[in-house]
């Protein structure tokens, strides 16, 4: 596509109730990030993906959390028994490679998917 | 661990003048450092990339600057617009990040009046 998608836009659930968040990278990239940016905080990295790599899921706040990347394309970041503190935006991001750092490569970012727990 | 401030958090100026936006990290060890531009309700549009060996980037009447070794990035808009209303969030790019991992200031939201 011509750009990062993510769905849905916004996702309103009950504290304890399972979120599923879906991220479609640009085509062709093989690199794919999750970050969450809560209400007066910066942008906090979860997890990436590179490839068919074992994905860097240093970022991740709690075992709550989880992600995967079917096919290399798209992910899905799935947020189970959701808390109250779970609220925020939660943003992906795409770019064309990893490996090699000498690239720079810019980042690609999607809309996001605005999640409140209630 | 590499921080990333960016000061001040909010910057109100009549259109025309010049902004002049201010990150700093604490680790000079980076790959590069961006510029994001983020409107409300939506994701990050980057605006300029310096890589480590550059002092500066200019794209239309946006300019960023890097000072490595003091750890400084500044980012400069000519004749400001009220368009260019929005919140400006630098990233740094560090060697001790594994991956393409950025860390992230907490932003400067800038309004310009027309």
């Amino acid at each position: 596509g011509a750009g990062v998608s993510q769905s849905p836009s916004n996702k309103v659930t009950e504290k304890g109730k399972d979120v599923e968040l879906r991220c479609d990278p640009i085509s062709g990239h093989t690199a794919l990030y999750w970050y969450r940016q809560s209400l007066g905080q910066g942008l906090e990295f979860l997890i990436y993906f590179q490839g068919n790599s074992a994905p860097d899921k240093s970022g991740l706040p709690s075992d709550r959390f989880s992600a995967e990347r079917t096919g290399g394309s798209v992910s899905t970041l799935t947020i189970q028994r959701t808390q109250q503190e779970d609220s925020a935006v939660y943003l992906c991001a795409s770019s064309l490679s990893v490996i090699s750092r000498a690239t720079n490569e810019k980042l690609f970012f999607g809309s996001g998917t605005q999640l409140s727990v209630l | 661990k590499q921080e990333v401030t960016q000061i001040p958090a909010a910057l109100s100026v009549p259109e025309g003048e010049n902004l002049v936006l201010n990150c700093s990290f604490t680790d000079s060890a980076i790959y590069n450092l961006q510029w994001f531009r983020q409107d409300p309700g939506k994701g990050l549009t980057s605006l300029l990339l310096i890589q480590s060996s550059q002092r500066e980037q200019t794209s239309g009447r946006l300019n960023a600057s890097l000072d490595k070794s003091s750890g400084r990035s500044t980012l400069y808009i000519a004749a400001s617009q009220p368009g260019d209303s929005a919140t400006y969030l630098c990233a740094v790019n560090g060697i001790k990040a594994a991956g393409n991992k950025l860390t992230f200031g907490g932003g400067t939201r800038v309004l310009v009046k027309p």
